[in-house]
């Protein structure tokens, strides 16, 4: 069975860093989405992403992150400058359009540790 | 806006006992419902949904959750809990109308299956 995969399984950097977290969707969906966990707390929606553009973005996601989808085949997440609050498991996340809504795949996610 | 409540962070039966984990949810909008689970150091998979009809819901592994909507509420059972089940269960609310379909879930309750 299809799976979303995500690379690396576990990030450690320094704050101030730039890290990618990538995500490989499964392959005939259309639909990407990135979620956050911060150890202890609810998963956060961060940004969905449709036809190459952003469709939707919290207010988590500020100028610090970025999305790309750069071969149609990778699905990255780019966090400029991490900081320490920035430590948590990020789930990608990838779906297709069913009758009459998005059913969305999880990821096993990155977790990420900033020092 | 939407939210979920998830009363109890952790939740212990016994193995054969019936599985109970709470949900409400607000949504000023028709809601679509979701269960997820997460097992440890995987991601979260999909348990079951409602989306419109049919008011009781049934996913995998044996478990089902009844839509009320009088109640606000998409609680999950299994009549007859097994040490595989473990886990974190993470309730979602969606809907259609409301941004891109995004997730957003509840805090999650732990499930402690005992011998």
């Amino acid at each position: 069975e299809p799976e979303v995969t995500q690379t690396p399984s576990h990030q450690v950097t320094q704050m101030g860093q730039e890290v990618i977290l990538r995500c490989v969707p499964i392959s005939n969906h259309l639909y990407f989405y990135w979620y956050r966990q911060i150890l202890g707390q609810k998963v956060e929606f961060l940004v969905s992403f449709y036809n190459n553009e952003i469709s939707e973005k919290s207010e988590i996601f500020d100028d610090q992150f970025s999305v790309e989808r750069p071969d149609g085949s990778n699905f990255t997440l780019k966090i400029r400058s991490t900081k320490l609050e920035d430590s948590a498991m990020y789930f990608c996340a990838s779906g297709y359009r069913g009758d009459p809504l998005v059913t969305q795949y999880f990821g096993p996610g990155t977790r990420l540790t900033v020092l | 806006a939407q939210s979920v409540t998830q009363l109890g962070s952790h939740v212990s039966v016994s193995e054969g006992a019936l599985v109970l984990l709470r949900c409400n949810y607000s949504s000023s909008v028709p809601p679509y419902l979701f269960w997820y689970v997460q097992y440890p150091n995987q991601g979260l998979q999909l348990l079951l949904k409602y989306t419109t009809g049919a008011t009781l819901v049934k996913g995998i592994n044996g478990f089902e959750a009844e839509f009320k909507k009088s109640e606000t509420s998409f609680h999950l059972t299994k009549p007859s809990a097994h040490m595989s089940d473990a886990a974190e269960y993470f309730c979602a609310v969606s809907s259609l109308i409301i941004g891109f379909q995004k997730l957003v879930f509840g805090t999650g309750t732990r499930l402690l299956v005992s011998p």
